[in-house]
């Protein structure tokens, strides 16, 4: 079956430090792949996505790039904020039509210090 | 515009009450899907709609577990004889069509305690 493994946290970073936070998966077919992100006391939001290999999916300074090749989609930030501070879950969907249930990771709490 | 609501936020049950989850959806929205979220956990499926059809149940855990959407909108999942394996934050989400994988939008989920 479908999976996803995210690098386990929690991470804590400085203000300004570059971000990565892994994800790898595993999947029968070709999935979408996505990055939710749960702000503190808000409910899951898409972060950012990408549909087939090699798309890179980017929103609000982080980026992630669909790898095939090596089953990854990991994300990251060139300098992040304290308001990034977060639980960061990837996901992947292979919905054919009308099944587009969402498989995700562990999640990673990261936490930007100032 | 409104987003996905759900009701309770909290829910205290003691071991084999029945209890009532309710989802709204964002209005005109195809797809419902339902999640459970244990601590520290990711969220992990448990059935999907598309108006009122449920076309997926595969990831209901038990058959105390029953998930209903009769008019295509509001849905409930209802949990039979809780127990305290049940206890977990139940999530519903809903998108505007199939095919459009993966952009759910998420309502702040009911917190499920089973004492």
């Amino acid at each position: 079956g479908n999976s996803v493994t995210q690098m386990e946290g929690p991470v804590t970073l400085s203000e300004e430090a570059f971000l990565t936070i892994n994800c790898t998966y595993t999947a029968t077919g070709y999935p979408s792949l996505f990055w939710y992100v749960q702000y503190p006391g808000e409910g899951l939001q898409l972060l950012l996505k990408a549909t087939k290999a090699d798309d890179k999916g980017s929103n609000k300074g982080f980026e992630a790039t669909y790898r095939k090749e090596t089953t990854s989609f990991h994300l990251e930030k060139g300098s992040v904020q304290v308001s990034d501070s977060a639980v960061y879950f990837c996901a992947l969907s292979e919905g054919n039509f009308g099944n587009e249930k969402l498989t995700f990771g562990t999640g990673t709490r990261l936490t930007i210090i100032p | 515009g409104a987003g996905v609501s759900q009701s309770p936020r909290y829910k205290v049950a003691k071991r084999g009450q029945d209890v009532a989850l309710r989802c709204d959806p964002i209005s005109g929205h195809v797809s419902l899907f339902w999640y459970q979220q244990a601590l520290g956990q990711g969220p992990e499926f448990l059935t999907y709609f598309q108006n009122e059809a449920q076309l997926d149940k595969s990831g209901l855990p038990s058959d105390r577990f029953f998930a209903e959407r009769p008019e295509g909108s509001v849905s409930t999942l209802k949990i039979q004889r809780t127990q305290q394996e049940d206890s977990a934050v139940y999530l519903c989400a809903s998108s505007l069509a199939p095919g459009i994988r993966g952009e759910q939008y998420f309502g702040p989920g009911t917190r499920l305690t089973v004492t």
